[in-house]
């Protein structure tokens, strides 16, 4: 069975660091596009970044380029969003999602089950 | 890159009517390449359809995908109570990779 579990809520201060993880298992880690989805509140899907851990490679949004790093670590199947300094604005749901293999970005079968950000001081 | 437009916003209907749901791209969007999700509060998105036809894996075939080009739409037929939701499309064959439309939101009365 195919599952993203994501790590848990997360309250921070402005200007503070956050590293939030998404461990997949029950498929071929390697072999699928990961991806970062901000759902701020009340309001829609935003698609933000995308790692092929197979060879590490990276896309971007462009409304997140230079805001947020994507990585991921095959060695426990786990992909990472990363901020270096966080602002009220981040303040959100962030789900992870497997999309695609290879050339292919391909729709998002399966879905972590969020991870709630709260950024206050 | 490409934006892609939902509509209506929001819509209420009554259980056992059909409901239309319309996604439309700044550009063209190869028919290969466009999903729908159902989001309900609480939850993570869920894929209903890829390819601009074809149902997810347990999908019932109430649910129903067409479309080319810069058109694509989304049919339930036969709605029930639990299809309340917003309903969002994504294309993901262009640059940026990935876009969703701003989602649709049905209300079951």
């Amino acid at each position: 069975e195919v599952q993203l579990v994501q790590s848990g809520a997360e309250v921070k201060k402005p200007g503070e660091s956050l590293k939030i993880s998404c461990k997949g298992s029950g498929y071929s880690f390697n072999n699928f596009w990961i991806g970062w989805v901000r759902q701020m509140p009340g309001k829609g899907l935003e698609w933000m970044a995308i790692i092929y851990p197979g060879d590490s490679g990276t896309r971007y949004s462009p409304s997140f380029q230079g805001q947020v790093t994507i990585s991921a670590d095959n060695s426990i199947n786990t992909a990472y969003l990363q901020w270096s300094s966080l602002r009220a604005s981040d303040t959100a749901m962030y789900y992870c999602a497997r999309f695609g293999s290879g050339t292919y970005y391909g729709a998002a079968a399966y879905w972590g089950q969020g991870t709630l950000v709260t950024v206050s001081s | 890159e490409i934006v892609l437009t939902q509509s209506p916003v929001t819509l209420s209907l009554s259980p056992g009517e059909r409901v239309t749901l319309s996604c439309r791209a700044s550009q063209s969007v190869s028919s290969t390449f466009l999903a729908w999700y159902q989001q309900k509060p609480g939850q993570a998105p869920r894929l209903l359809i890829y390819a601009a036809s074809i149902r997810a894996t347990g999908i019932p075939d109430r649910f129903s995908g067409s479309g080319s080009g810069t058109d694509f739409t989304l049919t339930i037929s036969r709605l029930e109570p639990e299809d309340s939701a917003v309903y969002y499309c994504q294309q993901y064959g262009s640059s940026p990779p990935i876009t969703f439309g701003q989602g649709t939101r049905l209300e079951i009365k």
